[in-house]
């Protein structure tokens, strides 16, 4: 199975800040189609997850153009440029290139 | 609006059954594929199974942990998702989401707790 490896695991940020998540593959999200299924969620608390960014960089409607994500192959970065305090919870990379689909750790957002 | 209802969860004793359903509005469900991921007490995020829609001869996948136990079905009449879970063990604790394989709809999660 795929193993998505989130760093850092937790993220100490100040309003304004602007913060950036690593999601490592331990093998490459292309797929034959040339497509990336590589999405990011975020899991504000008592929540449930909600769909943030899919196939690396696409904005998912509604969510803020602070959030970016980038990447390819192996390596993909979630940016927020300017963290707001709604933005505050617990962020997940997932992919959906390889059976079976996998998420990865977390990485939780808390103020400074 | 898109809204995912899971009902069915609640506290079973480790063998016992349980039968989990998820209610779906709000878009077109029968050429939806649907799957079940399951949140653990470490907030761990773990899916489960999926099933394709009828173009796709409503093929349906596992992961390899739960095959032979769990039992994913849809009824497109009804616009919804089902999770037929047998022989359950503790470790099957955990919150119960269904999602389209977009990800892009979560409903509130069914609460499963297993223990004696």
């Amino acid at each position: 199975d795929v193993v998505l490896t989130q760093t850092p695991p937790t993220l100490s940020a100040t309003i304004g800040q602007s913060v950036s998540i690593s999601c490592r593959s331990s093998q490459s999200l292309l797929d034959s189609d040339g497509d990336t299924y590589l999405n990011w969620l975020l899991q504000r608390p008592g929540q449930s997850p909600q769909l943030l960014i899919y196939s690396v960089s696409n904005l998912e409607s509604g969510v803020p153009n602070r959030f970016s994500g980038s990447g390819s192959e192996t390596d993909f970065t979630l940016k927020i440029s300017g963290v707001e305090a709604e933005d505050l919870g617990v962020y997940y990379c997932m992919q959906a290139t390889h059976a079976p689909y996998t998420f990865g750790a977390g990485t939780k957002l808390e103020l400074k | 609006e898109v809204q995912l209802v899971e009902t069915g969860g609640g506290l079973v004793q480790p063998g016992n059954s349980l039968k989990l359903s998820c209610a779906t509005s709000g878009f077109t469900f029968s050429t939806a594929w649907m799957n079940w991921i399951r949140q653990t007490p470490g907030k761990r995020l773990e899916w489960l199974a999926q099933i394709e829609d009828k173009s796709n001869n409503y093929f349906i996948s596992y992961l390899e942990s739960v095959k032979g136990r769990f039992t994913i079905s849809r009824d497109d009449s009804k616009s919804s998702v089902y999770l037929q879970m047998n022989n359950l063990k503790e470790e099957d604790t955990a919150i119960y989401y269904c999602t389209p394989t977009g990800m892009d709809a979560w409903g509130q999660g069914a609460s499963v707790t297993v223990s004696s």
